[in-house]
């Protein structure tokens, strides 16, 4: 499985555009890069997946550089709701039976 | 749907005793997931199961026994509960390996005093 470093923590505020970033050097050539949201006492949720160049559904967009080495995690014009813990996680979908967790990206949206 | 169930939400142990988390899935999904979430902490493995039948450690396996009767059924076993295990534990299934999708339960809070 392909390590992941992102942020420990962010602050922004209510409306603005929030950019995450995700490092992950060694990404192998079968992998996907997967993003899951984690509000305070519940599961965490998928948002995203992508492999290359940029995805976007109704909650985020993933933007993939062409060396795959990093991704970004979009979420336009948030809202005090987005509150929460971002994970990022990278790998391949035949073959990886774990499923490994970061520490994550705490999301800290100011009114 | 209920998607991925967990039993009981909420329990307080004294060490030393015993219980067992159940986690239920209705997706005919393969792959179940145990993990632990200490405050402030990500998510950490502690045992997963490929299929029905079988199971394999995580990043955090003592302490803990798990199994895989029946595939909507993934057991989280606490033998002999010690305060170090005092977390708030999801399971989670999948359709298959990797970069599948997984789908959490709300949570199991489990308090050792």
């Amino acid at each position: 499985l392909a390590k992941t470093t992102q942020p420990i923590s962010m602050d922004s505020y209510e409306g603005q555009e929030v950019n995450i970033t995700c490092s992950h050097n060694n990404i192998a050539t079968n992998d996907y890069i997967t993003w899951y949201q984690q509000f305070p006492s519940q599961g965490p949720r998928f948002i995203i997946q992508g492999y290359k160049t940029k995805v976007t559904n109704e909650v985020a967009s993933l933007f993939i550089p062409a060396d795959r080495k990093s991704s970004t995690l979009s979420l336009p014009r948030v809202s005090l709701s987005d509150t929460a813990v971002y994970y990022c996680l990278v790998g391949d979908m035949n073959r990886d039976d774990k499923i490994i967790f970061g520490k994550g990206t705490r999301l800290h949206i100011l009114p | 749907n209920a998607g991925v169930t967990q039993t009981p939400k909420f329990r307080v142990l004294k060490t030393g005793q015993s219980m067992t988390l159940l986690c239920a899935q209705d997706m005919n999904h393969e792959y179940m997931y145990w993990y632990r979430q200490d405050p402030g902490m990500g998510l950490r493995l502690i045992h997963y199961s490929v299929g029905e039948g079988t199971t394999a450690k995580g990043e955090v396996p003592d302490g803990y026994n798990v199994s895989r009767l029946k595939k909507q059924n993934f057991l989280l076993g606490l033998e002999s509960a010690a305060p170090s295990q005092t977390s708030v534990y999801f399971c989670a299934s999948s359709y298959s390996a990797g970069a599948n999708v997984l789908t959490f339960g709300a949570g199991s809070r489990l308090t050792v005093l």
